[in-house]
């Protein structure tokens, strides 16, 4: 049984960078699927930050600027970093895997979240 | 990349059908059969309930169903049940491996 766990400071000071981790159990990263964040301000709906997918990392076009996110196949885990961080940037932040669908052209692309982490709530303040 | 478009607010009795809209452009939900739908109660993580315009994950109930038609994607509950208020979200490949969701609709059982 695949499960997601993120992990991190839920305190952020505004322009400092925010850092959390969403550790996997139950299936390799390396291995395939996409593994991405997902954030949610409170009261607010779900909006797509990033994913990885084996070695490539899709970043939604309004954080590029600011976000980085990065494997760590040896602890089955990945990484999200977004800098320079406003109040904006308060929200539960979730972790997820994401599934994939083969194009005619042979590359992966993202379909359906089919596994969420709990989520993790940071206040940037 | 914009939001993709859903009412706020619907509802409906207990044993009726309620039918949430999501709509985009050609650029996602027209362009693609890769749009899912999401329930997420109160405190909740949210939970897939129905990927690839209208396949049901194992365990979703069959009251749950989804269509498309253009830009326009829909989500039915059929046979509404007391467990179903929660907040729905949309979500549709929009290209070039981007997600984007919808603003969500909350579902409320009269």
């Amino acid at each position: 049984q695949v499960q997601l766990q993120e992990s991190g400071p839920g305190l952020v000071k505004p322009s400092e960078t925010l850092s959390l981790t969403c550790s996997v159990s139950g299936y390799p990263i390396s291995s395939g699927y996409f593994w991405g964040w997902i954030r949610q301000p409170p009261g607010k709906g779900l909006e797509w930050m990033g994913t990885i997918h084996i070695t490539e990392t899709f970043y939604n076009p309004s954080l590029k600027s600011r976000i980085t996110m990065s494997p760590d196949t040896s602890k089955n885990q990945f990484s999200l970093k977004l800098s320079s961080v406003t109040a904006s940037d308060t929200a539960m932040y979730y972790c997820a895997r994401i599934n994939g669908w083969q194009g005619f052209d042979g590359r992966w692309h993202q379909d359906a979240v089919d596994i969420w982490g709990l989520g993790t709530m940071v206040t940037v303040s | 990349q914009s939001a993709l478009t859903q009412p706020p607010s619907a509802s409906g009795s207990p044993g009726q059908s309620v039918t949430i809209s999501c709509t985009g452009t050609s650029s996602d939900v027209g362009g693609y059969n890769y749009v899912s739908w999401y329930q997420q109660h109160p405190g909740k993580a949210p939970k897939l309930m129905i990927f690839e315009v209208s396949k049901r994950p194992s365990g979703v109930p069959d009251r749950f169903s989804g269509s498309k038609s253009g830009n326009a994607a829909s989500l039915t509950v059929s046979g509404l049940q007391a467990e179903d208020e929660a907040d729905y979200y949309c979500c549709s490949y929009a290209g070039s491996n981007n997600l984007v969701f919808g603003g969500g609709t909350k579902v409320t059982v009269l």
